[in-house]
């Protein structure tokens, strides 16, 4: 079973509008961290925002937030204010248990249209 | 800081070759993981070293294996390659977020082809 699922391909935004980008996860363990990246067409996976599984509040970072709904186990990542230069593949991730094993889901593919 | 660096950046081999790639992780990070990524299975995990151990192993065959040293630079080595080995095969290091939760901080990979 997927642990990630990200259910757009592909999305578009216009300049300066918000956009979310959606991610489910599925999990059994209490304890986890959920990710998002950015990648673009260079291939480098920039790290933008983290969410553990016990934080109360939403993550922001920035124009970035997550849409942390536990209960959905759904974590959306919000984009504001979009800029030309935020188009990329965004992956989101799970982390849980010990050690580093990632889970990422087959990302999102965001164009930014001036 | 610098960031994690990885060497090559871009690889031809033939089927049957074998390959060896090289990750620096950022300076003091103890942990370098490997994935795999290609169009059709996405990022998928391979193994991940911690203090020159191999702490987690991903669902790959005994041809891919790794090593990490002593300053926790690590290597992949793939041995008899393949055609579906072509990918871009990136490293990741890292640093201890406040809360107690890894995240990864990734390098730009190497791309891997296999003719």
């Amino acid at each position: 079973a997927q642990k990630i699922t990200q259910t757009q391909p592909g999305m578009f935004v216009q300049e300066k509008e918000a956009v979310t980008l959606d991610c489910t996860y599925d999990t059994s363990d209490p304890s986890y961290g959920l990710f998002w990246y950015k990648q673009p067409s260079s291939g480098e996976m920039i790290f933008l925002i983290y969410q553990g599984s016990y934080d109360q509040q939403n993550a922001t970072e920035g124009r970035y937030s997550l849409n942390f709904q536990k209960a959905r186990k759904s974590a959306n990542l919000v984009i504001s204010a979009s800029q030309l230069g935020d188009s990329a593949m965004y992956f989101c991730a799970m982390k849980q248990g010990t050690g580093n094993q990632f889970y990422f889901g087959t990302g999102t593919s965001l164009t930014v249209i001036p | 800081k610098a960031g994690v660096t990885q060497t090559p950046r871009y690889l031809i081999k033939t089927r049957g070759q074998q390959v060896t790639l090289s990750c620096s992780p950022i300076s003091g990070h103890r942990s370098v993981s490997w994935y795999q990524q290609t169009p059709g299975q996405g990022l998928q995990f391979l193994f991940e070293y911690f203090s020159e151990t191999q702490r987690n192993k991903g669902n790959f065959p005994g041809r891919f294996s790794g090593r990490q040293f002593s300053n926790s630079r690590s290597e992949m080595n793939v041995s008899t390659l393949e055609l579906g080995d072509s990918a871009l095969y990136l490293c990741a290091s890292s640093f201890l977020l406040a809360g107690g939760t890894d995240t990864q901080y990734f390098g730009p990979g190497t791309r891997l082809t296999v003719l």
